[in-house]
């Protein structure tokens, strides 16, 4: 199974509302990131948050890191429709050179 | 700034082709990376390159080679197509590594019929 598995997979709501997306994982890390993708671009680096750390922010972005729970969310307030995208959590694991992503995240935002 | 630009955007090739995607970065990172992205399944390293003059396999590495021509770029090499490698691929950059932002480009969709 993945390392970082994102929840829900889908998400659907009205503009101007928040939006929380969840990652957990499984083996110990270095660091958490998120990432948005635009459907048929690249990704899109948002925050990355260190395993020392619990909490970032970046402008409507929020997002939080539980390294006991083994689990991050991210939380955009205040949505727009230019928010529609997916979002992928990935994990910098812990004694191996490597950054895992999971599978994702499809938020849609209604106007 | 183009940052990570990749070629070609579209590619369809019949099994047993070859073919070269190349990638190059003009932010002088050091760090570059491959990944393929099939839907349900995430993104999969296949190969990175940690520094100019070493690569290393990732998750997927079967049916790949990788050369890191200088440190501006990297190219991902499929020697004989099979239509499980129909994907899109991303090439990414960091400046140093796995505790770093990676900057991805804008991908390659690729089929292989």
């Amino acid at each position: 199974s993945q390392q970082g598995e994102e929840d829900p997979q889908a998400l659907s709501i009205q503009e101007g509302e928040n939006a929380t997306m969840n990652c957990s994982y499984k083996t110990s890390i270095n660091n958490l990131q998120w990432y948005r993708q635009n459907s048929g671009r690249g990704l899109v680096h948002l925050i990355l948050i260190r395993s020392n750390e619990r909490e970032k922010h970046s402008g409507r972005l929020r997002v939080t890191l539980d390294t006991s729970k083994k689990s991050s969310s991210l939380l955009i307030t205040a949505s727009r429709a230019a928010d529609t995208a997916s979002y992928f959590c990935a994990t910098g694991l812990q004694g191996a050179q490597k950054l895992v992503f999971g599978q994702g995240t499809r938020l849609t935002i209604n106007p | 700034n183009a940052g990570v630009t990749q070629t070609p955007k579209f590619q369809v090739l019949k099994t047993g082709q070859s073919m070269t995607l190349q990638c190059a970065q003009d932010m002088n990172h050091n760090s570059m990376y491959w990944y393929r992205q099939d839907p349900g399944m995430g993104l999969r390293l296949i190969y990175y390159s940690a520094s100019e003059g070493t690569t290393d396999k990732g998750e997927v590495p079967n049916g790949y080679n990788v050369s890191r021509l200088n440190k501006r770029e990297f190219s991902l090499r499929l020697e004989s197509a099979a239509p499980s490698q129909t994907s899109v691929y991303f090439c990414a950059s960091s400046e140093a590594g796995w505790s770093e932002k990676l900057f991805f480009g804008s991908g390659t969709q690729l089929s292989v019929l």
